[in-house]
Protein backbone atom coordinates (compact mmCIF):
# COMPACT_ATOMS: atom_id res chain seq x y z
CA UNK A 1 0.00 0.00 0.00
CA UNK A 2 1.18 3.40 -0.93
CA UNK A 3 2.12 5.46 1.79
CA UNK A 4 -0.26 8.38 0.44
CA UNK A 5 -3.01 7.80 -2.00
CA UNK A 6 -4.87 10.11 -3.85
CA UNK A 7 -7.37 10.01 -6.90
CA UNK A 8 -5.53 11.11 -10.00
CA UNK A 9 -8.77 12.71 -11.45
CA UNK A 10 -8.99 14.52 -13.62
CA UNK A 11 -12.04 16.31 -11.81
CA UNK A 12 -14.36 18.49 -14.00
CA UNK A 13 -16.47 20.62 -12.39
CA UNK A 14 -18.43 23.78 -13.75
CA UNK A 15 -17.93 26.97 -12.45
CA UNK A 16 -19.44 27.48 -8.96
CA UNK A 17 -19.84 23.92 -7.83
CA UNK A 18 -18.38 22.52 -4.62
CA UNK A 19 -16.04 19.96 -5.22
CA UNK A 20 -13.87 17.94 -2.71
CA UNK A 21 -10.99 15.26 -2.81
CA UNK A 22 -9.52 12.98 -0.13
CA UNK A 23 -6.41 11.33 0.60
CA UNK A 24 -5.81 8.61 2.65
CA UNK A 25 -2.45 7.52 3.91
CA UNK A 26 -0.56 4.45 5.80
CA UNK A 27 0.95 5.06 8.39
CA UNK A 28 -1.26 6.21 12.09
CA UNK A 29 1.97 7.89 13.66
CA UNK A 30 1.78 10.86 10.93
CA UNK A 31 1.55 14.10 12.47
CA UNK A 32 1.64 16.53 10.18
CA UNK A 33 -0.68 17.27 7.48
CA UNK A 34 -0.86 19.90 4.28
CA UNK A 35 -2.86 20.44 1.06
CA UNK A 36 -0.49 22.08 -1.69
CA UNK A 37 -1.59 23.33 -5.50
CA UNK A 38 0.83 22.94 -8.34
CA UNK A 39 0.19 24.87 -11.41
CA UNK A 40 1.32 23.16 -14.46
CA UNK A 41 5.05 22.92 -14.84
CA UNK A 42 5.23 25.30 -11.65
CA UNK A 43 6.21 24.16 -8.76
CA UNK A 44 4.37 23.25 -5.67
CA UNK A 45 2.77 25.96 -3.38
CA UNK A 46 1.75 25.34 -0.27
CA UNK A 47 -2.25 25.90 0.09
CA UNK A 48 -3.65 25.00 3.60
CA UNK A 49 -2.10 23.13 7.09
CA UNK A 50 -4.78 20.84 8.08
CA UNK A 51 -5.26 20.50 11.61
CA UNK A 52 -7.27 17.98 14.04
CA UNK A 53 -10.17 19.90 14.50
CA UNK A 54 -10.76 21.02 11.00
CA UNK A 55 -9.51 24.35 9.46
CA UNK A 56 -11.31 26.84 6.58
CA UNK A 57 -9.34 29.29 4.65
CA UNK A 58 -12.54 31.68 2.57
CA UNK A 59 -13.55 29.27 -0.14
CA UNK A 60 -11.67 26.22 1.47
CA UNK A 61 -12.43 23.95 3.96
CA UNK A 62 -9.58 20.88 5.20
CA UNK A 63 -10.65 18.49 7.36
CA UNK A 64 -8.58 15.45 8.83
CA UNK A 65 -9.76 12.08 10.23
CA UNK A 66 -7.56 10.54 11.83
CA UNK A 67 -9.56 7.25 12.81
CA UNK A 68 -10.21 6.32 8.84
CA UNK A 69 -6.44 7.80 8.15
CA UNK A 70 -7.62 10.41 5.04
CA UNK A 71 -7.19 14.30 4.87
CA UNK A 72 -10.10 15.93 2.71
CA UNK A 73 -10.05 19.62 0.67
CA UNK A 74 -13.89 20.94 0.08
CA UNK A 75 -13.45 23.80 -2.38
CA UNK A 76 -16.60 25.43 -2.37
CA UNK A 77 -18.01 28.01 -5.35
CA UNK A 78 -15.44 26.80 -7.34
CA UNK A 79 -13.51 29.30 -9.93
CA UNK A 80 -11.61 29.23 -12.93
CA UNK A 81 -8.42 29.95 -11.46
CA UNK A 82 -8.77 26.89 -9.00
CA UNK A 83 -7.63 24.46 -12.00
CA UNK A 84 -4.53 23.09 -10.31
CA UNK A 85 -3.18 19.95 -9.40
CA UNK A 86 -3.68 19.41 -5.34
CA UNK A 87 -1.07 17.51 -3.43
CA UNK A 88 -1.63 15.99 -0.69
CA UNK A 89 1.07 16.13 1.97
CA UNK A 90 1.72 13.90 5.01
CA UNK A 91 4.95 14.36 7.73
CA UNK A 92 5.28 11.46 10.37
CA UNK A 93 5.73 12.59 13.97
CA UNK A 94 9.32 13.66 14.67
CA UNK A 95 10.02 12.91 10.76
CA UNK A 96 10.20 16.40 9.23
CA UNK A 97 12.41 14.95 6.35
CA UNK A 98 10.01 12.40 5.62
CA UNK A 99 7.82 14.44 3.87
CA UNK A 100 5.27 12.00 1.47
CA UNK A 101 3.68 13.84 -1.40
CA UNK A 102 0.45 12.40 -2.79
CA UNK A 103 0.54 12.26 -6.56
CA UNK A 104 -2.22 14.73 -6.80
CA UNK A 105 -5.82 15.29 -7.73
CA UNK A 106 -5.83 17.03 -10.95
CA UNK A 107 -9.07 19.62 -11.08
CA UNK A 108 -9.94 21.36 -13.80
CA UNK A 109 -13.43 24.23 -13.78
CA UNK A 110 -15.02 24.50 -16.73
CA UNK A 111 -17.10 27.87 -17.59
CA UNK B 1 10.77 37.12 5.01
CA UNK B 2 12.63 34.05 3.65
CA UNK B 3 13.20 33.45 0.07
CA UNK B 4 14.21 30.29 -1.86
CA UNK B 5 16.72 30.95 -5.27
CA UNK B 6 17.32 27.93 -7.79
CA UNK B 7 19.04 27.97 -11.27
CA UNK B 8 18.94 27.57 -13.86
CA UNK B 9 15.00 27.43 -15.03
CA UNK B 10 15.56 25.19 -17.77
CA UNK B 11 18.17 22.53 -18.96
CA UNK B 12 19.01 20.57 -21.87
CA UNK B 13 22.46 18.54 -21.37
CA UNK B 14 23.78 15.37 -23.29
CA UNK B 15 23.40 11.89 -22.17
CA UNK B 16 27.07 11.42 -20.39
CA UNK B 17 27.43 15.20 -19.44
CA UNK B 18 27.69 16.62 -15.54
CA UNK B 19 25.46 18.00 -14.20
CA UNK B 20 24.54 21.18 -11.02
CA UNK B 21 22.22 22.29 -9.85
CA UNK B 22 22.32 25.05 -7.00
CA UNK B 23 19.85 26.34 -4.56
CA UNK B 24 19.93 28.85 -2.35
CA UNK B 25 17.91 29.98 0.90
CA UNK B 26 17.90 33.50 2.07
CA UNK B 27 16.08 35.09 5.55
CA UNK B 28 16.19 31.84 7.77
CA UNK B 29 19.44 30.13 9.33
CA UNK B 30 19.55 25.73 9.48
CA UNK B 31 16.93 25.10 7.35
CA UNK B 32 16.34 21.48 6.37
CA UNK B 33 17.06 21.53 2.74
CA UNK B 34 15.53 19.00 -0.16
CA UNK B 35 15.91 18.02 -3.26
CA UNK B 36 12.88 16.60 -5.26
CA UNK B 37 12.45 15.24 -8.74
CA UNK B 38 8.89 15.53 -10.38
CA UNK B 39 8.92 12.93 -13.89
CA UNK B 40 6.13 13.88 -16.40
CA UNK B 41 2.93 13.19 -15.13
CA UNK B 42 4.17 11.89 -11.96
CA UNK B 43 4.29 12.32 -8.64
CA UNK B 44 7.60 14.08 -6.33
CA UNK B 45 9.97 11.94 -5.18
CA UNK B 46 12.37 13.03 -2.43
CA UNK B 47 15.95 12.61 -4.20
CA UNK B 48 18.19 14.17 -0.75
CA UNK B 49 17.42 15.83 2.10
CA UNK B 50 19.45 17.44 4.65
CA UNK B 51 19.22 18.71 8.27
CA UNK B 52 22.76 20.82 8.77
CA UNK B 53 26.09 21.86 6.76
CA UNK B 54 27.50 18.14 5.59
CA UNK B 55 24.68 16.49 6.70
CA UNK B 56 22.85 14.84 3.53
CA UNK B 57 20.63 11.58 3.79
CA UNK B 58 19.73 9.80 0.25
CA UNK B 59 16.83 8.46 -0.40
CA UNK B 60 16.92 6.54 -3.76
CA UNK B 61 20.23 4.79 -4.64
CA UNK B 62 20.86 7.11 -8.34
CA UNK B 63 23.87 8.20 -10.17
CA UNK B 64 22.97 11.99 -8.71
CA UNK B 65 24.55 13.22 -5.14
CA UNK B 66 24.39 16.53 -3.27
CA UNK B 67 26.29 18.66 -1.29
CA UNK B 68 25.60 21.05 1.25
CA UNK B 69 29.16 23.45 1.66
CA UNK B 70 27.05 26.21 3.36
CA UNK B 71 24.47 26.27 5.86
CA UNK B 72 21.55 27.62 3.49
CA UNK B 73 23.11 26.10 0.21
CA UNK B 74 22.21 22.87 -1.20
CA UNK B 75 23.48 21.27 -4.34
CA UNK B 76 22.59 18.51 -6.81
CA UNK B 77 25.36 16.34 -8.70
CA UNK B 78 25.67 14.09 -11.35
CA UNK B 79 28.87 12.97 -13.02
CA UNK B 80 26.93 11.57 -15.85
CA UNK B 81 23.43 12.11 -16.64
CA UNK B 82 20.92 8.95 -17.83
CA UNK B 83 17.98 10.07 -19.93
CA UNK B 84 16.28 8.77 -17.13
CA UNK B 85 17.25 11.79 -14.95
CA UNK B 86 15.29 13.99 -17.06
CA UNK B 87 12.70 15.66 -15.34
CA UNK B 88 11.45 19.21 -13.20
CA UNK B 89 13.91 19.56 -10.21
CA UNK B 90 12.83 21.14 -7.02
CA UNK B 91 14.49 22.36 -4.45
CA UNK B 92 12.82 22.85 -0.78
CA UNK B 93 13.25 23.92 2.73
CA UNK B 94 11.66 23.91 5.83
CA UNK B 95 12.56 24.86 9.46
CA UNK B 96 13.73 22.74 12.17
CA UNK B 97 10.47 22.17 14.16
CA UNK B 98 7.48 19.79 13.88
CA UNK B 99 4.48 20.38 11.68
CA UNK B 100 6.39 22.95 9.49
CA UNK B 101 5.41 23.03 6.07
CA UNK B 102 8.01 22.87 3.00
CA UNK B 103 8.67 25.64 0.72
CA UNK B 104 9.83 25.22 -3.06
CA UNK B 105 11.69 27.02 -5.44
CA UNK B 106 10.88 27.61 -8.93
CA UNK B 107 12.62 24.35 -10.19
CA UNK B 108 14.40 23.10 -13.24
CA UNK B 109 13.35 21.56 -15.97
CA UNK B 110 16.09 19.16 -17.40
CA UNK B 111 15.93 17.62 -20.06
CA UNK B 112 18.66 14.84 -21.11
CA UNK B 113 19.19 14.09 -24.97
Amino acid sequence: RKEVEQDPGPFNVPEGATVAFNCTYSNSASQSFFWYRQDCRKEPKLLMSVYSSGNEDGRFTAQLNRASQYISLLIRDSKLSDSATYLCVVTPSGGYQKVTFGIGTKLQVIP
Amino acid sequence: SQTIHQWPATLVQPVGSPLSLECTVEGTSNPNLYWYRQAAGRGLQLLFYSVGIGQISSEVPQNLSASRPQDRQFILSSKKLLLSDSGFYLCAWSVHRDNSPLHFGNGTRLTVT
